[in-house]
């Protein structure tokens, strides 16, 4: 089956602009997760949602930063205000059925966000 | 709180020499370890995982890890490097219960000489 997908898969903006980045995950899974990595903070944690749960935020940089999932699949990471040091890859992930965090995550290939 | 440590941000090995990737990790509680692997422009891709079942795992590609607890290690080998084994190489970790995200180390760049 597909994997996890990303879009878009590269993207270029002004500082100050809004950006909205899409992660499609694996169908059927439960769990889905943002990371940012970036040449000076290597692989960061930014956002987690499991099912219905209220999502796990703790890894937002910033107030800037909000992520949504609608219907338990798709999800969208949006910035606002972009700064230049929000420029980084972001990636998307997805895991199956939580049961107590040894479940493997599957990784899309990532959007690259370049802040001028 | 749990961290990963990767000693050595660059690796050169020859063709069909071991290959060493080092990486320690703390954590408060039992740890699920993980390595993923990128290669150039892809996602990251899964290696191996310790989750308490044996302690010797062993993935895709030849790789293998061992977990040792007494020196909190989990260090990533394979016998003979090949030279589609060029790329970058992340340990990770997370806890047993409660939060689910992966703590990545800062990862290790792998280049096989010919």
């Amino acid at each position: 089956g597909a994997g996890v997908s990303q879009s878009p898969s590269n993207k270029v903006t002004e500082k100050g602009k809004d950006v909205e980045l899409r992660c499609d995950p694996i169908s059927g899974h439960t769990a889905l997760y943002w990371y940012r990595q970036s040449l000076g903070q290597g692989l960061e944690f930014l956002i987690y949602f499991q099912g219905n749960s209220a999502p796990d935020k703790s890894g937002l940089p910033s107030d800037r930063f909000s992520a949504e999932r609608t219907g338990g699949s798709v999800s969208t990471l949006t910035i606002q205000r972009t700064q230049q040091e929000d420029s980084a890859v972001y990636l998307c992930a997805s895991s199956p059925l939580d049961r107590g965090s040894g479940e493997t995550q599957y990784f899309g290939p990532g959007t690259r966000l370049l802040v001028l | 709180a749990q961290s990963v440590t990767q000693l050595g941000s660059h690796v050169s090995v020859s063709e069909g020499a071991l290959v060493l990737l080092r990486c320690n990790y703390s954590s408060s509680v039992p740890p699920y370890l993980f390595w993923y692997v990128q290669y150039p422009n892809q996602g990251l891709q899964l290696l191996l995982k310790y989750t308490s079942a044996a302690t010797l795992v062993k993935g895709i590609n030849g790789f293998e890890a061992e977990f040792k607890k007494s020196e909190t290690s989990f260090h990533l080998t394979k016998p003979s490097a090949h030279m589609s084994d060029a790329a970058e190489y992340f340990c990770a970790v997370t806890q047993r219960a409660g939060a689910n995200n992966l703590f990545f180390g800062t990862g290790t760049r792998l280049t096989v000489i010919p």
